[in-house]
């Protein structure tokens, strides 16, 4: 079990141009999700999959922010044009699928977004 | 809806202090309950969690009990150390209604503790 890893760690990139965040979660969990995280607040939900499925998005994913994941496996998180208020740290977590309250959400690290 | 209120910070204590950082919580339904930490620069890890009313969740010297009529978990550990400094996370799970459990969090609370 290597935890659920993201790639890159660090982006920076001027607004206007697209970037895209890789995550792939602990091998036995069924369920993905991705959070957006600003300074000094706590993680907000962006979006969840099952599977290949993605079931629920925030409204907080506008129409430039795009999720997959093509095989049920690792995630792409894409935002396109980007604007300096997207700036903020990318957390990608997993989770067995069971329906289930206490299922524990597992976070990677982070992918960290500068737009300069 | 679902959120979490804990107390703001910055907290700074000194090494061997007693830590308390309050959390409570409004849900639907019957929410589990956790705390994270983030240490610098790193993502979220697990700290505890309990999942009905009157556990105990711990780890590493660490505790916080599920108030159901105060809708409360806080944190609490006897003797913090220097390794402690990070921020710290409340945060529950509740249905969101599309099959999954969703994570509601609350602002985070910075702990600095010093030699």
């Amino acid at each position: 079990d290597t935890g659920v890893s993201q790639d890159p760690r660090h982006k920076i990139t001027k607004r206007g141009q697209n970037v895209t965040f890789r995550c792939d979660p602990i091998s036995e969990h069924n369920r993905l999700y991705w959070y957006r995280q600003t300074l000094g607040q706590g993680p907000e939900f962006l979006t969840y999959f099952q599977n290949e499925a993605q079931l629920e998005k925030s409204r907080l994913l506008s129409d430039r922010f795009s999720a997959e994941r093509p095989k049920g496996s690792f995630s792409t998180l894409e935002i396109q044009r980007t604007e300096q208020g997207d700036s903020a740290m990318y957390l990608c977590a997993s989770s067995e699928s069971s329906p289930f309250s206490g299922n524990t959400i597992y976070f990677g690290e982070g992918s960290w977004l500068t737009v300069v | 809806g679902n959120s979490v209120t804990q107390m703001e910070g910055p907290v700074t204590l000194s090494e061997e202090a007693f830590l308390t950082i309050n959390c409570t919580y409004t849900a639907t339904g019957y929410p589990s309950l956790f705390w994270y930490v983030q240490y610098p620069g790193e993502g979220l890890q697990l700290l505890l969690k309990a999942t009905k009313a009157d556990d105990k969740g711990s780890n590493k010297g660490f505790e916080a009990t599920y108030r159901k009529e105060t809708t409360s978990f806080h944190l609490e550990k006897g003797s913090v150390q220097v390794s402690d400094s990070a921020v710290y996370f409340c945060a529950l799970t509740a249905y969101s209604g599309a099959g999954s459990y969703q994570l509601t969090f609350g602002k985070g609370t910075k702990l600095s503790v010093i030699p």
